[in-house]
């Protein structure tokens, strides 16, 4: 079946530090590839998204390629900035029975930016 | 913008009540989706309907049920609460016409409403 594997948190850095949140998934066929943010007392929004093999996702300095040969969408930042505190979910989509579009999440990880 | 709204950020119950949470897009979007939220397990899908009147099963349908008779309108039902069921509930919704906001997997959340149980 389908699965995503996160690596488990917390995660703390400093401000300025450079993230990595790992991600690793299995999956039937060719499935997109997302990484959703949920800041504190928030609901979960798109970071970004990859669609096929060697893609690269990016927004608010946040970038992760879709690797196919390792099944892996590892989440990076060059530098982390306190405002980035937050819980990063990794997902992927996959087709239901009925045909539309569900996603299958990872458990989080919860990231701590000290100033 | 995208908006998914939900009718209550907070919500207190007693066991065996009847309760109702209630979700509204504004994005003319044929799926809709309910998750709850538990520390350690992350999110996992209850139910989804992908149209007016039709409804699949999550993972974790248990003790849940939902009534979609308008678009735009996705209901969870806990039919008689537990406590075990007290959560944060979170609805999404994607997938559209090709004159609606958002591309077609992408899925957009409301704020959540956490709910006790007590």
């Amino acid at each position: 079946g389908n699965s995503v594997t996160q690596m488990e948190g917390p995660v703390t850095l400093s401000e300025e530090a450079f993230l990595t949140i790992n991600c690793t998934y299995t999956a039937t066929g060719y499935p997109s590839l997302f990484w959703y943010v949920q800041y504190p007392g928030e609901g979960l929004q798109l970071l970004l998204k990859a669609t096929k093999a060697d893609d690269k996702g990016s927004n608010k300095g946040f970038e992760a390629t879709y690797r196919k040969e390792t099944t892996s969408f590892h989440l990076e930042k060059g530098s982390v900035q306190v405002s980035d505190s937050a819980v990063y979910f990794c997902a992927l989509s996959a087709n239901s029975q009925g045909g539309s579009e569900k996603l299958v999440f990872g458990k989080g990880t919860k990231l701590t930016v000290n100033p | 913008d995208v908006k998914v709204t939900q009718s209550s950020r907070y919500l207190v119950k007693r066991t065996g009540e009847k309760v109702f949470l209630e979700c509204v897009q504004d994005m003319d979007h044929e799926n809709m989706f309910w998750y709850r939220q538990d520390p350690g397990l992350g999110l996992r899908l209850i139910y989804f309907s992908y149209d007016v009147k039709m409804k699949e099963k999550g993972d974790i349908p248990e003790g849940y049920s939902v009534s979609r008779e308008k678009k735009e309108r996705f209901s969870l039902i806990l039919e008689s609460a537990s406590t075990n069921q007290t959560s944060m509930y979170l609805c999404a919704s994607s997938g559209g016409s090709e004159d609606s906001t958002g591309d077609q997997e992408t899925q957009y959340f409301g704020p959540g409403t956490r709910l006790l149980v007590l």
